[in-house]
């Protein structure tokens, strides 16, 4: 079946630090790949998507690349502020998204002054 | 973006009563909109596939007659959750496929968080 990988939490970094959460996956096929936050108190957003190999997925200042050949979509940003510090999870779907999401554990990120 | 919402956005209920939820995608329809359960601390773990027109599909291990999907509209969706106990508290969320205009994408409503005293 298919499954999420995502480094564990809490993650802790100072304000304009360069992020990176890594994600890895197990799936049949061509999934679509996607990261989400959840923001404290809220529910969860779709950040960005790719949904074939090499896209790169982008948005906020925020971006992931679809790696078929590490089956891998680690989550990157440059210089994060204390406004990034969310939970952020990484999930697949078989057949684009209107299929069910498989979602890794999580990640939580916490930013500091 | 598509907004998803769920009312309530949080209830308390005596053990043994039912509990109703609603999930509306506001400015878009959607023929599938799913139901989720995270514990937590937890990631999200599907319920069920919720259809407009037709018979949710449920996961495995979920009790189908526990947790009634309705999906009456292209609009709506709503979750029962059947003689609740305390074991069942927890935070629900649903999501809404947006697939028309190019767009194939899960939305995701602000989650109902259900206490069973």
């Amino acid at each position: 079946g298919n499954s999420v990988t995502q480094m564990e939490g809490p993650v802790t970094l100072s304000e304009e630090a360069f992020l990176t959460i890594n994600c890895t996956y197990t799936a049949t096929g061509y999934p679509s790949l996607f990261w989400y936050v959840q923001y404290p108190g809220e529910g969860l957003q779709l950040l960005l998507k790719a949904t074939k190999a090499d896209d790169k997925g982008s948005n906020k200042g925020f971006e992931a690349t679809y790696r078929k050949e590490t089956t891998s979509f680690h989550l990157e940003k440059g210089s994060v502020q204390v406004s990034d510090s969310a939970v952020y999870f990484c999930a697949l779907s078989d057949q684009g998204g209107g299929n069910k999401l498989t979602f890794g554990t999580g990640t939580q990120l916490k930013v500091e002054l | 973006g598509a907004v998803v919402s769920q009312h309530p956005s949080w209830v308390i209920c005596k053990s043994g009563t039912s509990v109703k939820i609603e999930c509306r995608s506001l400015d878009f329809q959607a023929t599938t909109m799913f139901w989720y359960r995270q514990f937590p601390k937890q990631s999200l773990m599907l319920m069920a596939t919720s259809n407009e027109g037709s018979k949710a599909t449920y996961e495995q291990g979920v009790e189908k007659d526990k947790f009634l999907i309705n999906h009456a509209s292209l609009t709506l969706s709503t979750l029962t959750v059947t003689s609740a106990h305390p074991e069942d508290s927890s935070f629900y969320i649903c999501s809404a496929h947006h697939a028309s205009g190019g767009a194939d994408t899960q939305y995701f409503g602000p989650g109902t968080r259900l206490t069973v005293l």
